[in-house]
Parts: C-alpha cells; sequence; structure tokens
C-alpha cells in the first residue's frame, strides 16, 4: 500500500505543549500540502512543501506554526505552545513531481485528530 | 480568494433515489476535483476534471464541469447506503492550494 501515511492518528495535548504531526507522501510524490478541518468548515489551506522547500505557506498562521520537509524522513507540521482553538483534523496530501497539464490532484492521509485540553 | 459555494448542504434519501449535488463559484478553475470523505478518514479521489463541458462517469456518479470552468455537478443514480458520506468539491487555485466547499452531507437509508 503506496497510500498518504499520516501519524498519530489521534494526539492529545495540554496547553502550552507542542503538537508534532508527520506526513510520509505516496510512494514517488515530491509534492506536500497540509490543510485543516474545523467542525463544520471545510478544509483550509496551510501550506505547500517540496523537498527541503516551503513554496507557500500563505494559509498557515504566522507565530506558532511551522512545517518542513526534509530531503530524508517525513515532512512535519509543528504547533508550538497549542491552544484549545488549535484543536482539529490536521490533514496531509501528496502530489506527483510531474504533473499534466491543468491538473493539480492531490491524494489525501487519513489525517491526524489532535485535541487539546 | 476564491470560493466555493456546495448545495445542498444536507441530503436524506432513500435507496434507489437520484441526487444531484451542485459546485458553484464566481472564479474560474484550472482544474476541479471531487472527493468523498467518510467520519474519522481522509478525503478520498473521485474525479478530477479539466476542460470545460467535459462530463466524466464513474459507475453510477456522473461529474460535470460547466463550460465556463465556474460550476460542476455530481449525479448519483439509484443511490445506496454504501455512497453515504460527505462530498466535496475543490478548485485547483494556480497549481498549488486546492480550495475546499463546505461539503454535502449524504445520507442514503435502505
Amino acid at each position: 500500500n503506496a497510500g498518504v501515511m499520516q501519524n498519530p492518528r489521534h494526539l492529545v495535548r495540554r496547553r502550552g505543549q507542542e503538537a508534532r504531526l508527520r506526513c510520509s507522501p505516496m510512494k514517488g510524490h515530491s509534492h506536500v500540502y497540509w490543510y485543516r478541518q474545523l467542525p463544520e468548515e471545510g478544509l483550509k489551506f496551510m501550506v505547500y512543501l517540496q523537498k527541503e522547500n516551503i513554496i507557500d505557506e500563505s494559509g498557515m498562521p504566522k507565530e506558532r506554526f511551522s512545517a518542513e520537509f526534509p530531503k530524508e524522513g517525513p515532512s512535519i507540521l509543528r504547533i508550538q505552545q497549542v491552544v484549545r482553538g488549535d484543536s482539529a483534523a490536521y490533514f496531509c496530501a501528496s502530489s506527483p513531481p510531474i504533473r499534466g497539464a491543468l491538473k493539480n490532484e492531490q491524494f489525501f492521509g487519513p489525517g491526524t485528530r489532535l485535541t487539546v485540553l | 480568494t476564491q470560493l466555493l459555494e456546495q448545495s445542498p448542504q444536507f441530503l436524506s434519501i432513500q435507496e434507489g433515489e437520484n441526487l444531484t449535488v451542485y459546485c458553484n463559484s464566481s472564479s474560474v478553475f484550472s482544474s476541479l476535483q471531487w472527493y468523498r470523505q467518510e467520519p474519522g478518514e481522509g478525503p478520498v479521489l473521485l474525479v478530477t476534471v479539466v476542460t470545460g463541458g467535459e462530463v466524466k462517469k464513474l459507475k453510477r456518479l456522473t461529474f460535470q464541469f460547466g463550460d465556463a470552468r465556474k460550476d460542476s455537478s455530481l449525479h448519483i443514480t439509484a443511490a445506496q447506503p454504501g455512497d453515504t458520506g460527505l462530498y466535496l468539491c475543490a478548485g485547483d487555485e494556480a497549481g498549488t492550494a486546492l480550495i475546499f466547499g463546505k461539503g454535502t452531507t449524504l445520507s442514503v437509508s435502505s
């Protein structure tokens, strides 16, 4: 199974702690995207990365949130000093390095449900 | 910022009925994707439409992209309980972020 992997599936943190969410893209994919889904809201884009580069972080809060996609290993979304409002489902998606004209197909992982107590 | 409006928000029907879900925007997208999401899981890609006026069929599901590439529809024929889920449309914004609608929650009862 070469699907997008995310771990942990569920994460509980107390206010002020750090949360680290991991994403391994599909085999052969070099583009990674992070989205956040809040209750009663749609998926919202946070950040787009390629290996070792952040391409677009326009949807990511300026403070406490950071993302990386190192040369080796999974992509990491890190949230420092979590607050209750960070409780949400965080999804990672990946897409292949070469995409057909006008296509941007993204394949999603199962998500990490973050609960901040 | 481009917005995608989906309607209806909720739909509850009996097995065997037909239904159509709509996805509308005032902006043009280079492509549009439909996903289905079940509780506790990530969205699963159903189809991508690229060309204005394009129609794609996936078994009992028919997807159409509007001529102006601003809207799309999903039609399900003879719905089954297994079709129950959240249907999301997502527009491609410049090849990076996908813009998602809030989704249509479909419930099919037997």
